[in-house]
């Protein structure tokens, strides 16, 4: 199993639509993760950290579920300015600085 | 407030020929990283070095080297490009090992042909 897998997609939605993407890790002892945003032939930007149950930031939630050993990202009422890839990261181990990426979720928003 | 700077941002070799990737960052950060990134497979990291003075591997060192030359420099070495280095590179940075919160270049697009 990888360390950090998610589903490559694309997601294409129409505008207004509620997309939530999945990601799943293999090491139980992860404590933060965190979801970025790339667009394309861009450097990655952070979007949210969850430390515990989940992070709400306007159209934005993430969500832990430590029993299952994945996390979510929901978006609401989704922009054409949303379209992107969403990577997650988790650390390997804790206060090593090691942050391993999954390979990313592409999302398309259409008018 | 430049960040991290990346140099160069475009690069063409051809295999066997060597060549460094120069990172550097003005925000004072202990750790500071080296990712490559390719269609379908996300960053991978490369090495990493979480203070002055160290470094470690990281999911996929081979073919690659790195100096932390002082806590604002990184640069990472290919002695001997291949085709499958192919690739983007970015190079990142954090204040501690800790903060878990990269800062990332905008990236160096290399072509070994």
């Amino acid at each position: 199993r990888k360390e950090v897998e998610q589903d490559p997609g694309p997601f294409n939605v129409p505008e207004g639509a509620t997309v939530a993407f999945n990601c799943t890790y293999s090491n139980s002892a992860s404590q933060s993760f965190f979801w970025y945003r790339q667009d394309c032939r861009k450097e990655p930007k952070l979007l949210m950290s969850v430390y515990s149950s989940g992070n709400e930031d306007g159209r934005f939630t993430a969500q832990l579920n430590r029993a299952s050993q994945y996390i979510s990202l929901l978006i609401r009422d989704s922009k054409l300015s949303d379209s992107a890839t969403y990577l997650c990261v988790v650390p390997r181990g804790i206060n090593t600085g090691k942050l391993i990426f999954g390979q990313g979720t592409t999302l398309q928003v259409k008018p | 407030n430049a960040g991290v700077t990346q140099t160069p941002k475009f690069q063409v070799l051809k295999t066997g020929q060597s060549m460094t990737l120069q990172c550097a960052q003005d925000m004072n950060h202990n750790s500071m990283y080296w990712y490559r990134q390719d269609p379908g497979m996300g960053l991978r990291l490369i090495y990493y070095s979480a203070s002055e003075g160290t470094t470690d591997k990281g999911e996929v060192p081979n073919g690659y080297n790195v100096s932390r030359l002082n806590k604002r420099e990184f640069s990472l070495r290919l002695e001997s490009a291949a085709p499958s280095q192919t690739s983007v590179y970015f190079c990142a940075s954090l204040i501690t090992s800790g903060a878990n919160v990269l800062t990332f270049g905008a990236g160096s697009r290399l072509t070994v042909l």
